[in-house]
């Protein structure tokens, strides 16, 4: 079975700096898909990024990149220029391609604090 | 974008009554759509996979009985807590996806927070 794991409860960050956010999966399957979503204290969950393992190139959103290693099977989130507004729960959550199993599974957490 | 409604925000209830939940696709149709339950300060828990016109999958220790769901159009989901007892009180999400299977990313719901007095 797939396990998505978050080893950092909890991580802070200066205003304007960058922080990386640890995601480490364990998975059989060659094809998936990897994401980044964010629920901030409204607990609204939003995505923030997607990656497929097939393509190599990182993805990137703005402020937001991943560092995308599939064969350590490792799915970092980085953040540019951190803000207030980043302040949030971030989840890092694995899909498996597999037409019967759609569900997302979901590590454990990285609660960020921004400092300002 | 997608976008997903639940509804209510907030409910209170008495110990032993039911409570139901809404979760309806604004703007787009969803064959499928997941519930989960999240306790403070932890990840989100998987409670069952809602599909319409069919019944719902539920994840290993959830109790069905419990936890009704219903999917009976393309854009509404329910999830009905019956006899609902302290312990249940929790924040309940919903997430559908527009595109059926989720390769670009679920939408959620607002989320639902149940007190069970």
């Amino acid at each position: 079975a797939q396990t998505v794991t978050q080893s950092q409860p909890e991580m802070s960050v200066q205003e304007a700096e960058t922080v990386t956010l640890s995601c480490t999966y364990d998975t059989s399957e060659s094809d998936y898909y990897l994401f980044w979503y964010k629920q901030p204290p409204s607990r609204q969950m939003i995505l923030v990024i997607r990656q497929e393992a097939y393509k190599q190139q990182n993805a990137t959103e703005n402020r937001f990149s991943v560092n995308f290693q599939k064969a350590a099977k490792s799915f970092s989130l980085k953040i540019s220029d951190s803000q207030l507004g980043d302040a949030a729960m971030y989840f890092c959550a694995y899909r498996s391609p597999d037409s019967g199993t759609y569900k997302y599974i979901f590590g454990t957490g990285t609660r960020l604090k921004v400092l300002a | 974008g997608a976008v997903v409604s639940q509804h209510p925000s907030r409910v209170i209830c008495k110990s032993g009554t039911s409570v139901k939940i809404e979760c309806r696709s604004l703007d787009f149709q969803a064959t499928t759509m997941f519930w989960y339950r999240q306790f403070p300060k932890q990840s989100l828990m998987l409670m069952a996979t809602s599909n319409e016109g069919s019944k719902a999958t539920y994840e290993q220790g959830v109790e069905k009985d419990k936890f009704l769901i219903n999917h009976a159009s393309l854009t509404l989901s329910t999830l009905t807590v019956t006899s609902a007892h302290p312990e249940d009180s929790s924040f309940y999400i919903c997430s559908a996806s527009q595109d059926g299977w989720g390769d670009y990313g679920y939408t959620f719901g607002s989320g639902t927070r149940l007190t069970v007095v």
